[in-house]
């Protein structure tokens, strides 16, 4: 099992830019998670998908974001044009069915100058 | 809505020394609770988790939590700290066992002198 695997690790971009951030969650969980990490606000959930349909957004920030899955074993987080204050850890994170918690990927460091 | 604190932003403990990092939720009926721990530059990383049956949890690295219902506590225990154990530690919690999401604390920074 080799986890919940994000890429790019490091992102560093212009203000304008476009940005995608991938993940690919693990085999059989049926829960995604897209989370953005900063000193201020700490770990706020952006969107979550079950069964690669979004069932809640309402933590994406603006209309710059946006998020798909297209398929079990893929989703990515977009933010067209990205802006300074977009800079942060993004971490995806997959959650199996019943009582379990949620593993994490080890999160893309985004940086817009 | 449910909702976590953590309220010591920074803790700095002896290397060898007892370590209690504490938790408080709210949600009005039996949480699922969840501790976890990062590193720098790395995800998160379960340590331990509390559904039900016995209130005190073993995690891993040695680590233990208690479930407190009477005071909404969810307490992080280990008996010595290695220096290798600083890091941030977060607390979540789950509202039941129909929970989607959890909701985070913002974390503990634990340090660790020498």
């Amino acid at each position: 099992d080799a986890g919940v695997i994000q890429s790019p690790r490091h992102e560093v971009t212009e203000m304008g830019q476009e940005v995608t951030l991938r993940c690919k969650p693990i085999s059989g969980h049926d829960y995604l998670f897209w989370y953005r990490q900063t000193m201020m606000r700490g770990l706020e959930l952006l969107i979550y998908f079950n069964n690669n349909v979004p069932i809640d957004d309402s933590g994406m920030p603006e209309d710059r974001f946006s998020a798909k899955m297209p398929n079990a074993s893929f989703s990515t987080l977009k933010i067209q044009p990205s802006e300074p204050r977009d800079s942060a850890v993004y971490f995806c994170a997959a959650r199996g069915q019943g009582a379990s918690g949620y593993t994490f990927g080890s999160g893309t460091r985004l940086t817009v100058v | 809505a449910q909702s976590v604190t953590q309220p010591d932003i920074h803790i700095t403990v002896s290397e060898g020394a007892s370590l209690e990092l504490r938790c408080n939720y709210s949600y009005g009926a039996t949480p699922y609770l969840f501790w976890y721990v990062q590193s720098p530059g790395q995800g998160l990383q379960l340590l331990l988790k509390y559904f039900s049956g016995d209130t005190l949890v073993q995690g891993i690295k040695g680590f233990e939590a208690e479930f407190k219902r009477s005071q909404s506590s969810f307490n992080l225990r280990k008996p010595s700290v290695h220096w290798s154990d600083a890091a941030e530690y977060f607390c979540a919690v789950g509202a039941g066992s129909g929970y989607s999401t959890l909701t985070f604390g913002k974390g503990t920074m634990l340090l660790v002198s020498p």
